[in-house]
């Protein structure tokens, strides 16, 4: 079966760290993509991970353990236009096929 | 190239009505999916195209969406027989190769069935 879980919703300060968990069980795997969209519009790319470690870009950074089947976004020193919902996707099937979470919906408060 | 378009942005339609949506991917790529997002979940992967073949279908898929990449460049999405519950929103995406390269998305057609 495919299955991936996130919080549905997250609250957080502006200018404060906030980690956002990803867990997924999939028939496959073929990496883990971060996404964010904020609402009404289409989804852009974050991150992308295929082995365990940290990746960093700038403010955001996503982790990967393939044994666990786990990941997490942490975006530093949020600002108020990082209120959105983030979404995580497993490629399954060997890339072919795209698994996306229910999206956590993150609001950064003043 | 100014990356993925999708055209109509908005879609209004009577159940029963058959509607079609098309998506035009950044030129170079030759991935291209389809999605159908409604909110507050993600985006439920309906089928893709590696150029002109459809190499996977996803298993919810109905029998009344059919999807097609004539040329391997645009693609066209038709619903027969709408119904209330396709009501949504439907995403275009495209990427270069193979999986690890990441999907850019089109604004998407929002389909409302009445």
């Amino acid at each position: 079966g495919q299955n991936i879980d996130q919080p549905t919703e997250m609250t957080a300060t502006e200018g404060a760290i906030v980690q956002i968990n990803c867990t997924y069980q999939t028939s496959g795997f073929n990496g883990l993509f971060w996404y964010q969209q904020h609402a009404g519009e289409a989804p852009t790319f974050l991150s992308y991970n295929v082995l365990d470690g940290l990746e960093e870009k700038g403010r955001f950074s996503s982790f990967l353990s393939r044994s666990k089947g786990y990941s997490y976004l942490l975006l530093k020193e949020l600002q108020m236009k990082d209120s959105a919902s983030y979404l995580c996707a497993v490629g399954d099937n060997y890339g072919q096929n795209f698994v996306f979470g229910p999206g956590t919906r993150l609001s950064v408060l003043p | 190239d100014t990356g993925v378009s999708q055209d109509p942005r908005h879609k209004i339609t009577k159940r029963g009505q058959n509607v079609t949506f098309r998506c035009d991917p950044i030129s170079e790529h030759n991935r291209l999916y389809w999605y159908r997002q409604t909110l507050g979940q993600g985006p439920e992967f309906l089928t893709y195209f590696q150029n002109e073949a459809q190499l996977e279908k996803s298993r919810l898929l109905s029998d009344r969406f059919s999807a097609e990449r004539p040329k391997g460049s645009f693609s066209t999405l038709e619903i027969q027989r709408t119904e209330q519950g396709d009501s949504a929103m439907y995403l275009c995406a495209s990427s270069l190769a193979a999986g690890e390269d990441e999907q850019y998305f089109g604004p998407g057609t929002r389909l409302t069935v009445t």
